[in-house]
């Protein structure tokens, strides 16, 4: 079964500090890895994703940190707001046969930014 | 542009009922995808279809079906609801991935009880 662990489940972030949310993966077929942003009714969406030949890739607060022979990678978002209060996904593919792509996700980070 | 919709919105089932969860996108995106997503669970793929006519197993397909008649619409069944998929359903779709893989858009969800 391949999988993705995320962690930690929850985190509570000044406003103004970094928030970092961590996965690992252990398929190393996996070659896309992107991190999907979920607020309350509304369904998951793509927020930053890189691919396994950077190690670093940054839009704006948030960046992604991967780390190819450590099989991990990490979402950082600086300087914390409050409306960055969501659930975050990280999430990994990679050809899954017939030329086919199947997202395989983590559990979930819930993130709450305190004023 | 709408993206993806689906509907109802919400819905509740008594145990043995049946229906179908709508899903509708305007992007002619050829792959299509069903998750589901229980709290602390991340979303697990039902179903996907990589275009009109072609349709495959996820992770956690029974109890489900799935048609694809066309680019646009691809509606999930559920037979005869238990209360295990008591969840919140999520359709999304993405381009051809020829080149590789694309980003997932997702919809805003369909809240299933079935009591």
């Amino acid at each position: 079964q391949q999988q993705v662990k995320q962690s930690p489940q929850s985190l509570i972030v000044q406003k103004g500090g970094i928030s970092i949310i961590n996965c690992a993966y252990e398929n190393t077929a996996f070659d896309y890895f992107p991190w999907y942003q979920q607020f309350p009714g509304k369904g998951p969406a793509l927020l930053i994703a890189i691919r396994p030949d950077v190690s670093e890739k940054k839009e704006g607060r948030f960046t992604i940190s991967f780390n190819k022979s450590a099989k991990q990678f990490s979402l950082h978002i600086m300087d914390s707001q409050p409306g960055d209060s969501a659930t975050y996904f990280c999430a990994a593919t990679g050809d899954s046969g017939a030329g086919s792509y199947q997202l395989t996700f983590g559990k979930g980070t819930k993130l709450s930014v305190i004023p | 542009n709408a993206g993806v919709t689906q509907t109802p919105k919400f819905r509740i089932l008594k145990i043995g009922q049946s229906m179908t969860l709508q899903c509708t996108q305007d992007m002619n995106h050829n792959y299509m995808y069903w998750y589901r997503q229980d709290p602390g669970m991340g979303l697990k793929l039902i179903y996907y279809s990589v275009g009109a006519g072609i349709t495959d197993k996820g992770e956690v397909p029974n109890g489900y079906n799935v048609s694809r008649s066309t680019t646009e619409d691809f509606p999930l069944r559920l037979e005869l609801a238990a209360p295990s998929q008591t969840s919140v359903y999520f359709c999304a779709s993405s381009p051809r991935q020829g080149a590789g893989n694309q980003p997932q858009h997702f919809g805003d969800g369909t809240r299933l009880s079935i009591l």
